[in-house]
């Protein structure tokens, strides 16, 4: 079955640091740029860092956060550290297939995990 | 960091019902932008790339236009399966941005 799922989610007091890990099945793990994506309770989506299929280019919205992958574990990381209030969420990682048109490239989520919920409170 | 603007924030509808939702860049994104659906308690699902590219299983009701700085999402005939909140997410450059949403809600 084509899926991801995602651990480490927990309690976790301000300052702390938590590793979060995506496990993928069913597909070439290491065909694919990865993303990982984040919901506040109630609130919206927000992305988050996304890594290429080799690790060789990454991207993120904050520096507190480095995603990595390993692909001979099919598995993506998050690490997360100084963590705040505000980082209370849902992270989701998902899929980023990459779809090129006329010399244009676009990125599309196209398969996500049910998300591990990271709650940051004293 | 590019701002994405979607209006409006909810609407309600009834089944049958032609929706209509829009999302604005705070600039241009030539046609560099996806829609998702999210139902409650699960995971989003892509619906639209590259503005008016319908991913493959979604049904024909949904359409995408737009390019440069404006977007629509439109749903043609609202099922009961399509009650959730939508998002808008510009792929043109980094941070890659989502609008805040629209949740769509039975009138």
């Amino acid at each position: 079955e084509v899926q991801l799922v995602e651990s480490g989610g927990g309690l976790v007091q301000p300052g702390e640091s938590l590793r979060l890990s995506c496990t993928a099945s069913g597909f070439t793990f290491s065909a694919y740029w990865m993303t990982w994506v984040r919901q506040a309770p109630g609130k919206g989506l927000e992305w988050v860092a996304n890594i290429k299929r080799d690790g060789s280019d990454l991207h993120s919205v904050d520096s507190r956060f480095t995603i990595s992958r390993d692909n001979a574990k099919n598995s993506l990381y998050l690490q997360m550290n100084s963590l705040r209030l505000e980082d209370t969420a849902v992270y989701y990682c998902a899929r980023d297939r990459t779809y090129c048109n006329g010399g244009t490239c676009y990125d599309l989520f196209d398969l996500w995990g049910q998300g591990t919920l990271v709650t940051v409170s004293s | 960091a590019i701002q994405m603007t979607q209006s409006p924030s909810s609407l309600s509808a009834s089944v049958g019902d032609r929706v209509t939702i829009t999302c604005r860049a705070s600039q241009a994104i030539r046609n560099d932008l996806g829609w998702y659906q999210q139902r409650p308690g699960r995971a989003p699902k892509l619906l639209v790339y590259a503005a008016s590219t319908l991913e493959s299983g979604v049904p024909s009701r949904f359409s995408g236009s737009g390019s440069g700085t404006d977007f629509t999402l439109i749903i043609s005939s609202l099922q009961p399966e399509d009650f959730a909140t939508y998002y808008c997410l510009q792929d043109y450059s980094y941070p890659r941005t989502f609008g805040q949403g629209t949740k769509v809600a039975i009138k």
